[in-house]
């Protein structure tokens, strides 16, 4: 079975730090791009970033680009997001989703992780 | 930068009835767009691909159609789990999402 289950989601302070994380099963990691994709509350889905296959291209939505960094590690079957600089409007559910095609479909998703930026 | 924009924003509809879900991009993309359908408390689930073709499990009551800028999402008849919000995207843009309420 096809599975991306997300963790690492939690309550954090406005300028700290979460890393979230994605375990893969059931298909060769390694052949897909991957992406983030979040939901804040009463608002719209929004990709957060997208990798490529070997980790070397990388996609940032304007608002996070040099706060989070998107990582893999496709020996381990796993995908990470690195959250650094929160901010409140960071806080949403986020999800990790597979990346079919070429123009960014994403036709697997795990089932999400909270993250709620607060004091 | 791409900007799709759904049409309406709410639609309010009856079980049996025929829901039709608009989306419009600012630049062409082909046929290169897909709809998801997100319930509360879950995550978003694939639709359609290449803007008609269902994935995979996807009920035939489900629809997709239009190229270059213009799209539609085609509900033929209101099923009560189909109550959600409906998203277009292509590539890293997604539409601002059309939530399908019970009348």
């Amino acid at each position: 079975e096809v599975q991306l289950v997300e963790s690492g989601g939690g309550l954090v302070q406005p300028g700290g730090s979460l890393r979230l994380s994605c375990a893969v099963s059931g298909f060769t990691f390694s052949s897909y791009w991957v992406s983030w994709v979040r939901r804040a509350p009463g608002k719209g889905l929004e990709r957060v970033a997208t990798l490529n296959r070997d980790g070397s291209e990388k996609y940032y939505v304007d608002s996070v680009k040099g706060r989070f960094t998107i990582s893999r590690d496709n020996a381990e079957n796993s995908l990470s997001l690195q959250m650094n600089s929160l901010r409140a409007e960071d806080s949403a559910v986020y999800y990790c989703a597979r990346v079919q095609g070429n123009y960014g479909l994403m036709d697997v998703w795990g089932q999400g992780t909270t993250v709620t930026v607060s004091s | 930068e791409l900007v799709l924009t759904q049409s309406p924003a709410t639609l309010s509809l009856s079980p049996g009835e025929r829901a039709t879900v608009a989306c419009r991009a600012s630049q062409s993309v082909s046929s290169q767009l897909g709809w998801y359908q997100q319930k509360p408390g879950q995550a978003p689930r694939l639709l359609i691909y290449d803007a008609s073709n269902r994935a995979t499990g996807i009920p035939a009551r489900f629809s997709g159609s239009g190229s270059g800028t213009d799209f539609t999402l085609t509900i033929s008849s209101l099923e009560s789990e189909d109550f959600a919000v409906y998203y277009c995207q292509h590539r890293g843009t997604f539409g601002g999402g059309t939530k399908v309420e019970i009348k």
